[in-house]
């Protein structure tokens, strides 16, 4: 059963303390993202990674930081230095043929509430 | 920056009504993107229209992309409540393979 998978679905921490969410797909896509979803602001980028042993910062990647050492995985970190780190995050994945884009297919998401 | 602007952002309507969400952007886009995401759920790809002036159908829906490729509608047809749900697009400026969102248009639909 081909998919991505996000654990854990909730996940509750303290002021001050690094998080690292999971994302992992076995679609065998070479690319795959990180959102963020916050009420009424739709899906903001924070990474991305086109291959593995690279990535490249979106939109607001301050306070997060990522790695892909496997093409199945792209782990999301949210350090202590995100000023806002409570939201609903995201991960999504996609094929790359030439220069086109491709139908992105996300996991079910995790909420991080900080406390 | 490059932005996709989407209108309206909630939407009510009556079952059997019909819907359309609008997206603008102040650049050219190479192709946009149409996805679906119900309340407490993920995204989830809807089509992709490349071509300019293209028009595309599923079933009650119709995707429009404008002639200047820097606009795109979504219209249901007779909503049901099953249409329930935030409607996003997505556009792509290069070859970069990041997408540029719209904040979405929530539909809600009394039955």
């Amino acid at each position: 059963d081909g998919g991505i998978t996000q654990s854990p679905k909730y996940l509750f921490r303290k002021e001050g303390q690094n998080v690292t969410l999971s994302c992992e797909q076995n679609l065998n896509h070479d690319a795959m993202y990180w959102y963020r979803q916050d009420p009424g602001q739709g899906l903001r980028l924070i990474y991305y990674s086109q291959i593995v042993n690279d990535f490249q910062k979106g939109d607001i990647a301050e306070g997060y930081s990522v790695s892909r050492e496997k093409k199945e995985s792209f782990p999301l970190t949210v350090t202590s230095a995100q000023k806002n780190p409570t939201a609903f995050y995201l991960c999504a994945s996609s094929r790359t043929s030439g220069s086109s884009y491709n139908e992105q297919f996300f996991g079910p998401g995790t909420r991080l509430t900080v406390l | 920056g490059q932005q996709v602007m989407q209108i309206p952002q909630y939407q009510h309507v009556q079952e059997g009504e019909d819907f359309t969400t609008y997206c603008n952007s102040s650049t050219t886009l190479s192709n946009i993107q149409w996805y679906k995401q119900r309340p407490g759920g993920h995204p989830v790809f809807l089509i992709q229209l490349v071509k300019s002036g293209e028009v595309k159908k599923q079933k009650r829906l119709t995707f429009q992309f404008g002639e200047a490729k820097k606009n795109s509608s979504l219209h249901i047809t007779a909503t049901q409540t099953t249409d329930v749900g935030t409607y996003f697009c997505a556009g792509g400026t290069g070859n970069n393979r990041k997408l540029i969102w719209g904040l979405g248009t929530s539909l809600a639909v009394n039955p």
